[in-house]
């Protein structure tokens, strides 16, 4: 079963614009974890979030983590074209350190 | 440093057939992870070996099953394919055990079953 699960399943934008994504998870959680995917390619690790940690930063991403709400959300600013991909949120619950991914948002940037 | 290596990226096989996956993790990565990528269950994992141990593992058959070797290079076994088992296997890689780790992925193997 997944523990995460992204929102929305799809977004379209254009070049310059920010993206936002939510992640929901359902129990306590470690750490939460966000992977970008190109078509065809493995999975690249874009930022991990501690359940200690409300704010990070890295580049043009912004990742907030709200333990109250079990919910993470994933900004990216002034998008480009090279930003269209799927991003997945990973959890691992407190109990079990094993990965869980959501089921992902694919972006797609317009030129 | 090199990445991730996966072989082979592609594979066709019959029901009934058995396959083996190969993954050479990042050099001193000692923590192997394995995926299951589908259109319809997304990113499921497998299991994890660490230091030649199996660690953890995901909710699947008796079917799939995997080894690591001293040289931190693991292997994926499935036997007796069934045409479910299309998909797109990935192999990550991190320094140590841990959901603080950041996982790095091979590009995958996309398993075909006819």
């Amino acid at each position: 079963s997944q523990q995460g699960e992204e929102d929305p399943q799809a977004l379209s934008i254009q070049e310059g614009e920010n993206a936002t994504m939510n992640c929901s998870y359902k129990t306590s959680i470690n750490n939460l974890q966000w992977y970008r995917q190109n078509s065809g390619r493995g999975l690249v690790h874009l930022i991990l979030i501690r359940s200690n940690e409300r704010e990070k930063h890295s580049g043009r991403l912004r990742v907030t983590l709200d333990t109250s709400k079990k919910s993470s959300s994933l900004l990216i600013t002034a998008s480009r074209a090279a930003d269209t991909a799927s991003y997945f949120c990973a959890t691992d619950a407190r109990a079990d350190y094993k990965l869980s991914f959501g089921a992902g948002t694919t972006v797609t940037v317009r030129a | 440093k090199a990445g991730v290596t996966q072989t082979p990226r592609y594979l066709i096989k019959t029901r009934g057939q058995q396959v083996t996956l190969s993954c050479s993790p990042i050099s001193g990565h000692r923590s192997v992870s394995w995926y299951q990528q589908t259109p319809g269950q997304g990113l499921q994992f497998l299991f994890e070996y660490f230091s030649e141990t199996q660690r953890n593992k995901g909710n699947f058959p008796g079917r799939f099953s995997g080894r690591q070797f001293s040289n931190s290079r693991s292997e994926m076994n499935v036997s007796t394919l069934e045409l479910g088992d299309s998909a797109l296997y990935l192999c990550a890689s991190s320094l140590v055990t841990g959901s603080n780790q950041p996982q790095h992925f091979g590009d995958g193997t996309r398993l075909s079953i006819l």
